[in-house]
């Protein structure tokens, strides 16, 4: 099955910087990776996500990019304000090859933007 | 996106005790996931909810600890059995409409 390993665990920037979260997955067959915020005490929500056929995709202050040679996605938030702050996940399907849908998680990325 | 709800949104309970939680969801969805938070890490899978069938459980989760049902489309219900303190953890439901991926609001669970 899919494993996903996401870089770093914890980034602390100054309002205004810009933030880069990184991941790797090991299945070449994937085809979908989508990005989470979850607040403190809140549900994990979708933020963006993008799939094997594109290379980019930006919504407002948040892109995220893939490189499927090598593996990888990153999630870029520009111009970071304090509400960015939050715990952030990324996703793959657990097993794209046995049409399951269900989503296998990195270990997170905590952020904190300082005002 | 789908409107999905929880009930309970918390509880304590006593080791040995068993927990049930509801999950609903406002429009009909082939798939159905339960995950489990553990304080402080990353989302696991626990089961795929499949409606008529048995559930798909993950490595390391068995149906006796967690038996799960789903009567219908809209409805699930995962069961947390014999607790102990490890099991004390936040237990999300999710529906997947096409690949995107939704969640409830999840069920904060603490046992003593």
């Amino acid at each position: 099955g899919e494993n996903v390993e996401q870089h770093p665990s914890t980034l602390s920037v100054q309002e205004g910087d810009s933030a880069v979260i990184k991941c790797t997955y090991s299945d070449s067959a994937s085809n979908y990776f989508p990005w989470y915020k979850q607040e403190l005490g809140k549900r994990p929500q979708l933020i963006i996500d993008i799939r094997s056929n594109v290379g980019e995709k930006k919504d407002q202050r948040i892109a995220v990019t893939l490189n499927k040679t090598a593996k990888h996605f990153s999630l870029h938030i520009t111009e970071t304000q304090p509400e960015d702050s939050a715990v952030y996940f990324c996703a793959a399907p657990l097993g794209v090859d046995t049409g399951r849908r269900a989503l296998t998680f990195g270990s997170g990325t905590r952020l904190q933007v300082q005002p | 996106s789908a409107v999905i709800s929880q009930k309970p949104s918390r509880d304590i309970c006593q080791r040995g005790t068993s927990l049930t939680i509801q999950c609903q969801v406002d429009s009909q969805v082939t798939m159905m996931f339960w995950y489990r938070q553990q304080p402080g890490q990353s989302l696991t899978l626990i089961a795929t909810a499949n409606q008529g069938s048995e559930a798909t459980y993950e490595s390391g989760f068995v149906i006796d600890k967690f038996p799960i049902s789903r009567p219908n489309l809209t409805f699930s219900t995962l069961t947390v059995s014999n607790m102990s303190p490890e099991d004390s953890s936040i237990y999300l439901c999710s529906v997947a409409t096409y690949n995107e991926q939704f969640f409830g609001p999840g069920t904060r669970l603490t046992v003593l």
